[in-house]
Parts: structure tokens; C-alpha cells; sequence
């Protein structure tokens, strides 16, 4: 089954102590992108990569790193999180060099940084 | 810079009724939209999205969406809804051309279908 598969889907931590998301994609896809959801706000994107050891900065980057050392796997990595990133992040992946085709989302990872 | 506006954020309905959430956007270049839904517990779907060609556009589920350039709005219709499409849905646009920082995403519409 094609899919995008967050771990976890859930994390309770505390301010300072270093988390990571991760994120694989079963379809050979080449983009792959992470978005955090909050309320009223809807997605805002956080990095994305166009293929393995490309990746950029989306609109809300501070305070998050990201690495694409292989094309199924694209981390989340939060150093030092703070509570203001306590959120809901989505992984999510596409085919293609055109941002014409659909996107593919993970189920979501809720994060909380007490 | 584009952006996206959707301006109901709740809207209840019953129903077998006809819905309409509506979003607009903006963008100094041409653009492609897109309506995605996100269930309970869920990631994002694509309902449906406009490229070129026809201003209609028909989705899963009975969903149509209508792109407007002039009123530069993409508005999603059903005509009757069911209990099954309570859902969150967003409206988003990506800049043609733009391959990267690829969809800007609405605030999004919860909508609430009642018996």
C-alpha cells in the first residue's frame, strides 16, 4: 500500500530536550515536504527537499533541522524545542518535478513541549 | 507572495442540504488551486485541484469547485451533503512554476453536517 508513515504520532517533552520526527514514503517519490498545522493557521511549511541532499527552508524554519540522506526518509530534527512549536506536524511526499500533481500526507505527528 | 483566504472558518449544515465554502486567494502570477479534507484524526486528501482548461472542476465524493480569475476565488460546492463529509477542509494554491515552496495553504473550514 503506497503510504507516508510519521513516527511518532504522538510525543509529550519538555523544553530543551532533542526530539526527531521520522518520516518514510513507500512511492519512490522525489519531494518531500514538512508542514505544521495550528489552528486558524492552517499548513505552513517548514523545509522540503527536491531529492536526496536537496533541501530547503519553507516559510516557519527556525528552530527545526531536516536531512535527506535517502529518498524514503526525510527527518524532522528539533535541537532544542520550545513550547510555541507544540503543534501538529505533517509529513508529505510527491512524484515529479512539476507542482502540478497531488500530495501525499502522512497522519500526522501531535507533538507537545511542556 | 501568495496567499489564501477562506472565509467562513465553521459551517454547519444539515443534511441533504447544499453547501459552499468558499475561499479566495492571491497571487501576483498565474497559479494552480486546490482543495484538499482532513478527517477526524487524519492527514490531508486532495478533493480536487484546477490546472488549466475548463473552469469546473469535479472532485471525489460529489465535490465541484469553480475557479473564478477575475473574482480570483475557487469555491467548493455539493449540492447534498451527507453526515460523512464532516471534515476539516483547506483550500490551497501553488504559484506556476514554483516547484518548490509548493502549496500555500487557507486557515481552513470545519465543516459540521447535522442529522
Amino acid at each position: 500500500e503506497a503510504q507516508v508513515t510519521q513516527n511518532p504520532r504522538y510525543l509529550i517533552t519538555v523544553t530543551g530536550k532533542k526530539l526527531t520526527v521520522t518520516c518514510s514514503q513507500n512511492m519512490n517519490h522525489e519531494y518531500m515536504s514538512w508542514y505544521r498545522q495550528d489552528p486558524g493557521l492552517g499548513l505552513r511549511q517548514i523545509y522540503y527537499s527536491m531529492n536526496v541532499e536537496v533541501t530547503d527552508k519553507g516559510d516557519v524554519p527556525e528552530g527545526y533541522k531536516v536531512s535527506r540522506k535517502e529518498k524514503r526518509n526525510f527527518p524532522l530534527i528539533l535541537e532544542s524545542p520550545s513550547p510555541n512549536q507544540t503543534s501538529l506536524y505533517f509529513c508529505a511526499s510527491r512524484g515529479g518535478g512539476q507542482n502540478t500533481g497531488e500530495l501525499f500526507f502522512g497522519e500526522g505527528s501531535r507533538l507537545t513541549v511542556l | 507572495a501568495q496567499s489564501v483566504t477562506q472565509l467562513d472558518s465553521q459551517v454547519p449544515v444539515f443534511e441533504e442540504a447544499p453547501v459552499e465554502l468558499r475561499c479566495n486567494y492571491s497571487s501576483s502570477v498565474s497559479v494552480y488551486l486546490f482543495w484538499y479534507v482532513q478527517y477526524p484524526n487524519q492527514g490531508l486528501q486532495l478533493l480536487l485541484k484546477y490546472l488549466s482548461g475548463s473552469t469546473l472542476v469535479k472532485g471525489i465524493n460529489g465535490f465541484e469547485a469553480e475557479f473564478n480569475k477575475s473574482q480570483t476565488s475557487f469555491h467548493l460546492r455539493k449540492p447534498s451533503v451527507h453526515i460523512s463529509d464532516t471534515a476539516e477542509y483547506f483550500c490551497a494554491v501553488s504559484e506556476i512554476g514554483n516547484a518548490g515552496n509548493m502549496l500555500t495553504f487557507g486557515g481552513g473550514t470545519r465543516l459540521m453536517v447535522k442529522p
